[in-house]
């Protein structure tokens, strides 16, 4: 059972430019988050997206956006990138008919490191 | 609002002795609880979590933790240190805002285990 997967692993960009991350979840999973981890610190969330539908989101600026697909895979766009955008992203699945809500796992892919030179 | 404080950025223990990481939590509403570990260049692995029941909670790798609601708190412990062992570790707790679950992350503690 193939877990949550992330593309790709690295990736440098320059400022200004655009990034497009993407996230298979795990099997069975229908939930995905975005969080980003900047170096030192403990991952931040971005957004939620359940049935192609960003349903929350976290203290980030517009310039973040991203996609659901039918097959519950995900992306993250990042536009006019800012030095201070270097981070890890990590995505995470869940599903939400194990249980209530608040009790789903949230399982994580590997994460893609971005340097944003 | 919820959050989550982890004290001590950076633990060093010896192998086999006990491992200690302190986490203590803010929240209006009972709160349902994590621990991740991350080892270099790789994501976010579940060690356990409480939800609700029972209080000690036992999770993966011998690593266990325990609620305290009077204490706020969320510790977590493993009686022998494994060289393995060695990463960083993160409390987090769930966010029910809007009826949607995210998770709040601590800050993180670096656990090195020397010989």
């Amino acid at each position: 059972d193939a877990g949550v997967t992330q593309s790709p692993t690295h990736l440098i960009k320059t400022r200004g430019q655009q990034v497009t991350l993407r996230c298979s979840p795990k099997s069975g999973h229908d939930t995905v988050s975005w969080y980003q981890q900047a170096l030192g610190q403990g991952p931040q969330f971005i957004f939620q997206y359940y049935e192609e539908e960003e349903r929350q989101r976290g203290n980030f600026p517009d310039r973040f956006s991203g996609h659901q697909f039918p097959n519950y895979s995900s992306e993250l766009n990042v536009n006019a990138l800012l030095l201070g955008d270097s981070a890890l992203y990590l995505c995470a699945s869940s599903s939400e008919t194990s249980g209530t809500i608040a009790q789903e796992t949230q399982y994580f892919g590997p994460g893609t490191r971005l340097l944003v030179l | 609002a919820q959050s989550v404080t982890q004290l001590g950025s950076h633990v060093s223990v010896s192998e086999g002795a006990l491992v200690l990481l302190r986490c203590n939590y803010s929240s209006s509403v009972p709160p349902y609880l994590f621990w991740y570990v991350q080892y270099p260049n790789q994501g976010l692995q579940l060690l356990l979590k409480y939800t609700t029941g029972a209080t000690l909670v036992k999770g993966i790798n011998g690593f266990e933790a325990e609620f305290k609601k009077s204490e706020t708190s969320f510790h977590l412990t493993k009686p022998s240190a494994h060289m393995s062992d060695a990463a960083e570790y993160f409390c987090a707790v769930s966010n029910f805002s809007g009826g949607y679950n995210k998770l709040i992350f601590g800050a993180g503690t670096r656990l090195a285990v020397h010989p």
